[in-house]
């Protein structure tokens, strides 16, 4: 079974700072997809980025980027230049025929 | 992106009566429905599979008398959670699902009473 894990409960930023969440995963297939998403307090799940397992290069979707590390089965999500706006809890998931998420992050950030 | 809707977005139930809870794909078709329920402050957890025209796939720990999955259309897919307690209260999430990507619904909150 695929199992996602975050480390991080709790993460904290200063405004206009750089951020990494980590996360990491266990799966015996090759061919995946893994993802980030936000939660902000309203509930809709916003998906912040996406990436491929197949792709060796890192996704990046303006001020949000990943670092994949295939054989590690690592997937840290980079935030820059952090604004008040993307405070919310951020998950980790896992999408090969069903989508596994982690237990997620709850980011503030500080004026 | 595709929009997937719930309704209702918020409901109140007594104990022992059953909610439906609908969940539609607006501008696509999904084969493949997925229900999650998520407690406060936890994570989603995936309750079952629903499969357009077959029955659906639960997961472990999951009753699947208790909450009934109808995935009558490619656009549509319904959970009912019958005699409804109040452990039964969270918040249940569906999305409509490519193997690329996940479309969540904006989530339902049940309160039983």
């Amino acid at each position: 079974a695929q199992t996602v894990t975050q480390s991080q409960p709790e993460m904290s930023v200063q405004e206009a700072e750089t951020v990494t969440l980590s996360c990491t995963y266990d799966t015996s297939e090759s061919d995946y997809y893994l993802f980030w998403y936000k939660q902000p307090p309203s509930r809709q799940m916003i998906l912040v980025i996406r990436q491929e397992a197949y792709k060796q290069q890192n996704a990046t979707e303006n001020r949000f980027s990943v670092n994949f590390q295939k054989a590690a089965k690592s997937f840290s999500l980079k935030i820059s230049d952090s604004q008040l706006g993307d405070a919310a809890m951020y998950f980790c998931a896992y999408n090969n025929n069903d989508m596994r998420f982690g237990a997620g992050t709850r980011l503030t950030v500080k004026p | 992106g595709a929009v997937v809707s719930q309704h209702p977005s918020w409901v109140i139930c007594k104990s022992g009566t059953s909610v439906k809870i609908e969940c539609r794909s607006l501008d696509f078709q999904a084969t493949t429905m997925f229900w999650y329920r998520q407690f406060p402050k936890q994570s989603l957890m995936l309750m079952a599979t629903s499969n357009e025209g077959s029955k659906a796939t639960y997961e472990q720990g999951v009753e699947k008398d208790k909450f009934l999955i109808n995935h009558a259309s490619l656009t549509l897919s319904t959970l009912t959670v019958t005699s409804a307690h109040p452990e039964d209260s969270s918040f249940y999430i569906c999305s409509a699902s490519t193997r690329r990507e996940q479309f969540f619904g904006p989530g339902t909150r049940l309160t039983v009473l």
